[in-house]
């Protein structure tokens, strides 16, 4: 299947740890993105990689460290998890261009103890 | 600060009324403007998209642009149970990120 998808979907973990999510596109896009979506459901946009290439980096905590290792995957690390960081992580693609519709994978939800 | 603002809701229509979502936004230079649908518990799911001024129509979905006043709106028409939803707005400033509204709850009534 065509898709965005992101694994895991679900992370339970403990305050201090460190955790990774990973993300994948088979649609050909050029643009990736990383967006949190907390409690009140507001979608902010984190990160942002064309072709690999960082190009958005939001005011975000320098604990969260995005890799892409090639056009087609981007991928989050977490370091030292915080309770504010329980939220759900949706990774997005698009092809370039301001003007491009985004797609979103199905969603991380990170739950911190 | 570039801000797209939109009605949280819950807005409740009636099934097979039609539904009006509007939302406005700040930066005069935005190019282009998208219409999600969130789930409960899922991810936003594109339904439309507009460039030009006007309106642009697909199947029940009508979304309607007035760069001047700075707003964009998506119509539902013949509304059933499952449009129930979160819609969110999100708008692209020129040269800048997308910035996606708080979202709008919809509501339809049985």
């Amino acid at each position: 299947d065509t898709a965005v998808s992101q694994t895991p979907k679900y992370l339970v973990t403990q305050m201090g740890n460190d955790k990774s999510i990973k993300c994948e596109q088979n649609l050909g896009h050029d643009t990736m993105y990383w967006y949190k979506q907390d409690s009140k459901k507001f979608l902010k946009i984190m990160f942002s990689y064309n072709n690999k290439e960082l190009i958005i980096n939001e005011t975000v905590p320098n604990r969260f460290s995005p890799k892409s290792p090639d056009k087609a995957h981007l991928n989050l690390h977490i370091n030292s998890l915080e309770l504010g960081d329980s939220a759900v992580y949706f990774c997005a693609s698009s092809f370039n261009g301001d003007n491009q519709p985004q797609h979103f994978g199905d969603g991380t939800r990170l739950s911190i103890l | 600060q570039k801000e797209v603002e939109q009605n949280s809701g819950p807005l409740s229509v009636p099934e097979g009324a039609i539904a009006s979502l509007n939302c406005t936004y700040s930066d005069r230079g935005s190019q282009s403007f998208f219409w999600y649908r969130q789930y409960s518990g899922k991810s936003p799911e594109l339904i439309m998209f507009i460039y030009s001024n006007g309106d642009k129509e697909d199947g029940r979905f009508t979304a309607q642009l007035n760069k001047a006043s700075q707003y964009v709106s998506l119509l539902i028409r013949d509304s059933q149970p499952s449009d129930s939803a979160t819609y969110l707005c999100a708008v692209n400033p020129r040269d800048d990120k997308i910035i996606f509204g708080k979202g709008t709850r919809l509501h339809i009534l049985p």
